[in-house]
């Protein structure tokens, strides 16, 4: 059964800080790996999808790579600010491609 | 447009009551899910339906009851609650694959449906 873990549980950083949120996970028999936002009470908003043949992802200071020999995901944030404190979730994706198997999230709070 | 709907965003019931939960795609993906995510804690997978037809059913209790009645709504009915199963229930949907190709498997969630149940 596939399992992900996601370090640190929590994170707080000062304004302008570069951060890495770390991913792993046990079967490296993954099709995709997502990362995904989530405000409190809010819904998940999809960042970055790495498929299982890319080393890695961008999308403006978001940058997200995989190693799936390793089990590894990172995400790197350039330049944190306060509107990036969320819950950072990652999830990889089976390869039959219809289940998502969450981490428990790295809750960010950027000080101002 | 890459939204997902979820309609009521907050719903109290009694734990007698019937009600639903719904939700709503208009990007052409035949996969929807329902997760359910208490506090704190990451989403967890109830029910997937590819093509209109239920593909997976974690276990859940059948006081919950899914139905798809097209390829852009999913319903969550709910009878008979605990106060145990307050929470936020998401939806999501994702492309399925076609012509031989694979989709990416990439999920687009709701807002979600806050549920408390009394």
């Amino acid at each position: 059964k596939q399992e992900v873990t996601q370090i640190p549980a929590a994170l707080s950083v000062p304004e302008g800080e570069n951060l890495v949120l770390n991913c792993s996970f046990t079967d490296s028999a993954i099709y995709n790996l997502q990362w995904f936002r989530q405000d409190p009470g809010k819904g998940l908003t999809s960042l970055l999808l790495i498929q299982s043949s890319q080393r890695e992802q961008t999308s403006g200071r978001l940058n997200a790579s995989l190693d799936k020999s390793s089990g590894r995901s990172t995400l790197y944030i350039a330049a944190s600010q306060p509107g990036d404190s969320a819950t950072y979730l990652c999830a990889v994706i089976n390869n039959a491609g219809n289940m998502l198997t969450f981490g428990g999230g790295t809750r960010l709070m950027v000080k101002p | 447009d890459t939204e997902v709907t979820q309609t009521p965003k907050h719903l109290v019931m009694g734990m007698t009551n019937k009600k639903s939960l719904k939700c709503e795609q208009h990007m052409g993906h035949r996969a929807m899910y329902w997760y359910k995510q208490k506090a704190k804690k990451p989403p967890e997978l109830m029910f997937v339906y590819s093509y209109e037809k239920l593909s997976i059913n974690e276990s859940v209790p059948s006081r919950f009851s899914p139905e798809c009645p097209n390829s852009s709504l999913l319903n969550l009915h709910l009878h008979a609650l605990q106060p145990e199963d307050s929470a936020l229930y998401l939806c999501a949907s994702s492309r399925q694959g076609s012509s031989g190709r694979r989709a990416t498997g990439e999920l687009f969630f709701g807002e979600g449906s806050r549920l408390t149940v009394l």
